[in-house]
C-alpha cells in the first residue's frame, strides 16, 4: 500500500520559512492530489492545502498568503513551504493522499513530523 | 478554527455503544457534501476510518458506522472495545471562505 513520509528541519526561527518534503513510496504521485495537513500539540487537524501531481495548488485561505506548495513528479515528491512562522506555526505536520470522489477525503497519511518554531 | 462541532468526549463501557456528533451549517453538510471519519490513535498519525458518509475501507471493522442528516452527522461504534480509545475527527468540504476542507473539533473516546 501507498507510503508517505515527511521530512524537513525539526527547528525553524521565527520569521524563517519552514519547509517539508514528502516522499511517497510503494505507488505513484501522478493523477492524484496530495495534501499537508498539521496539528498543534494538543490541538484538532488544519488542512493548510494541497498540490495535484500537474502541479496545481489550492491553499487554505487563512494561510494563503504565506504557503507555497510544489510537485516533483520524477522523485515522487511534494513540499511545502510556509514562510514568517511565528510560535502559531509549531504543530506536528503531515503529508496526505487526497481522494476526489466524494467531495475529497484523506485515505493515506504520513506518520507525521514535529516542527518547532522558536529561537 | 473548526467549523465542524464535535463534542470534547465521550465514554462507554466494553461492549457499549457509543456515539459521536458533528455539527455542520449550510455552507458544508447541510449544502450535501460528503462526511469522513478519521480515528487517531495516542501518538499516531489519523487513520481514515469512514469515507462517504458511510463507507468503511478494508480493513475497518463493521462495529464502525456512521450517518448524515442534515447540517449533522454522527458516528457509531458498537461493541466498544478498549483499542477504540482514541481521538476521532469528522471532515467535509466547505464552500465559505473557511474551507474547502474542514475537520471537526475532534473527540476523545474513553474505554471505561
Amino acid at each position: 500500500q501507498v507510503q508517505l513520509q515527511e521530512s524537513g528541519p525539526g527547528l525553524v526561527k521565527p520569521s524563517e520559512t519552514l519547509s517539508l518534503t514528502c516522499t511517497v513510496s510503494s505507488g505513484s504521485i501522478s493523477s492524484y492530489y496530495w495534501s499537508w495537513i498539521r496539528q498543534p500539540p494538543g490541538k484538532g487537524l488544519e488542512w493548510i492545502g494541497y498540490v495535484h501531481s500537474s502541479g496545481s495548488t489550492t491553499y487554505n485561505p487563512s494561510l494563503k498568503s504565506r504557503v507555497t506548495m510544489s510537485v516533483d513528479t520524477s522523485k515522487n515528491q511534494f513540499s511545502l513551504r510556509l514562510s514568517s512562522v511565528t510560535a502559531a506555526d509549531t504543530a506536528v505536520y503531515y503529508c496526505a493522499r487526497t481522494r476526489s470522489l466524494y467531495f475529497y477525503y484523506f485515505d493515506y497519511w504520513g506518520q507525521g513530523t514535529l516542527v518547532t518554531v522558536s529561537s | 478554527q473548526s467549523v465542524l462541532t464535535q463534542p470534547p468526549s465521550v465514554s462507554g463501557a466494553p461492549g457499549q455503544r457509543v456515539t459521536i456528533s458533528c455539527t455542520g451549517s449550510s455552507s458544508n453538510i447541510g449544502a450535501g457534501y460528503d462526511v469522513h471519519w478519521y480515528q487517531q490513535l495516542p501518538g499516531t498519525a489519523p487513520k481514515l476510518l469512514i469515507y462517504g458518509n458511510n463507507n468503511r475501507p478494508s480493513g475497518v471493522p463493521d462495529r464502525f458506522s456512521a450517518s448524515k442528516s442534515g447540517t449533522s452527522a454522527s458516528l457509531a461504534i458498537t461493541g466498544l472495545q478498549a483499542e477504540d480509545e482514541a481521538d476521532y475527527y469528522c471532515q467535509s468540504y466547505d464552500n465559505s471562505l473557511s474551507g474547502p476542507f474542514v475537520f471537526g473539533t475532534g473527540t476523545k473516546v474513553t474505554v471505561l
